[in-house]
């Protein structure tokens, strides 16, 4: 079974900073990663999908990373801004699965 | 475009109630998937439609159910509500099947049980 963890889970850095999220999962067997973003009480935006033959994904001042080998990828955000502020999420689809298996999320804070 | 669409956005039962959410998936998506997501916790994975036909049940009783109906859109049904099934419950819609593409997901139903 699919176990995916986020670590940390909440974060709090000054404007301006860049970081980075951590996502790990037991099962290399994936079809690809996506993360995503969720503000409070709300749904879920996605951000950035990696296919598992791929390395990284960009888009913006987001970068994300998948290294299958060690079960790991992290999403990079350059420059945070406070709104950045929100939950962030990653989900794996499995070879032959059709559902997501989610962390249960890194809450980011961003302060101006 | 519209996104996906879910209704209602809120709802307050009872115990032992029935209720129905619905889904309308972004236009020329064929598959919808289902998750529950209680507070502080990941969503995790209820049902998933693909073509009109369910390709996906995740680890949920029997009093969850759920269709797709032929203009794609979608329905989830739960029976004899528990104060546990307290959650937002959201809905995905992707070109194919989710694990393949990207998903998109609605803003959710807000399902409170007292």
């Amino acid at each position: 079974k699919q176990e995916v963890t986020q670590i940390p889970a909440a974060l709090s850095v000054p404007e301006g900073e860049n970081l980075v999220l951590n996502c790990s999962f037991t099962d290399s067997a994936i079809y690809n990663l996506q993360w995503f973003r969720q503000d409070p009480g709300k749904g879920l935006t996605s951000l950035l999908l990696i296919q598992s033959s791929q390395r990284e994904q960009t888009s913006g001042r987001l970068n994300a990373s998948l290294d299958k080998s060690s079960g790991r990828s992290t999403l990079y955000i350059a420059a945070s801004q406070p709104g950045d502020s929100a939950t962030y999420l990653c989900a794996l689809s499995g070879a032959g699965s059709y559902q997501l298996t989610f962390g249960k999320g890194t809450k980011l804070s961003v302060i101006p | 475009d519209a996104g996906v669409t879910q209704s209602p956005t809120h709802l307050i039962k009872t115990r032992g109630q029935h209720v129905t959410l619905r889904c309308s998936p972004i236009s020329g998506h064929k598959s919808v998937s289902w998750y529950q997501q209680v507070l502080g916790q990941g969503p995790q994975f209820i049902f998933q439609y693909y073509e009109k036909e369910e390709r996906g049940r995740g680890n949920f009783p029997d009093r969850f159910s759920a269709r797709q109906f032929p203009n794609y859109s979608s329905e989830l049904n739960v029976n004899a509500l528990l104060l546990g099934d307290s959650a937002l419950y959201l809905c995905a819609s992707s070109l194919l099947a989710p694990g393949a593409v990207k998903a998109f997901f609605g803003q959710g139903t807000r399902l409170t049980v007292v």
